[in-house]
């Protein structure tokens, strides 16, 4: 069972930040927040995971709120190339393998 | 370094027969899990294997099998298709002793189609 919840659509304007949210109201302690992205017709792709500071990559920044109940990933510059669905889950680790993907976010960034 | 290969890409079968997907894991992983995903949701959890055997497993009827080889690489098979098993098959990787926060590694999956 999907532990969290995404809006199903966003867009944003190449050069712009992308800001995704994601609520996870159940989190329990032990979980992360994992990001994966993916490109049509590719694999998952992962972004970035975070247990309850924020992070950043060279892909992306993960803000969790104090209560980590939200987070919000961040494009910083969107690019046409950043256009794929974006799952937000919780997990205790995702080495267990056994990840519940929801519907996730379909980001589309137009020119 | 090679990532998670699959084959074939694509491949149609028809109804009542059975297929067999391959998967070769990311080098220096030993552990593999399989999804299933359907045209507009998410990945769904088929099974895990790890030591040559199947550790855990999704709501999946026993249609779906898998198999572990020594050199870590799996096969996913599915007998008796159905119209409903058309998917986008994807095989993911991941280490064992690694830090269990890692992620995984996914392929860009098999596209089945049932006829």
């Amino acid at each position: 069972d999907a532990k969290t919840t995404q809006p199903p659509s966003m867009d944003c304007a190449e050069g712009r930040a992308a800001n995704l949210p994601c609520n996870h109201s159940t989190i329990s302690g032990n979980e992360y927040v994992y990001w994966y992205r993916q490109i049509h017709s590719q694999g998952p792709q992962y972004i970035i995971h975070g247990l309850k500071n924020n992070e950043t990559n060279e892909m992306a920044s993960l803000i969790i709120t104090e209560d980590r109940k939200s987070s919000t990933l961040i494009l910083p510059h969107a690019t046409l190339r950043d256009t794929a669905v974006y799952y937000c889950i919780v997990d205790r680790g995702s080495t267990l393998g056994r990840l519940y993907f929801g519907r996730g976010t379909q980001l589309t960034v137009w020119p | 370094d090679a990532g998670v290969t699959q084959s074939p890409t694509h491949l149609i079968k028809t109804r009542g027969q059975q297929v067999t997907l391959r998967c070769s894991p990311k080098s220096g992983h030993d552990t593999v899990s399989w999804y299933q995903q359907a045209l507009g949701q998410g990945p769904q959890f088929i099974f895990q294997y790890y030591e040559e055997e199947e550790r855990q497993r999704g709501n999946f009827p026993d249609r779906f099998s898998g198999h572990q080889f020594p050199n870590y690489s799996s096969e996913l098979n599915v007998n008796a298709l159905l119209l409903g098993d058309s998917a986008l098959y994807l095989c993911a990787s991941s280490l064992s002793s690694g830090e269990h926060n890692s992620p995984l590694h996914f392929g860009n999956g098999t596209r089945l189609t049932v006829t």
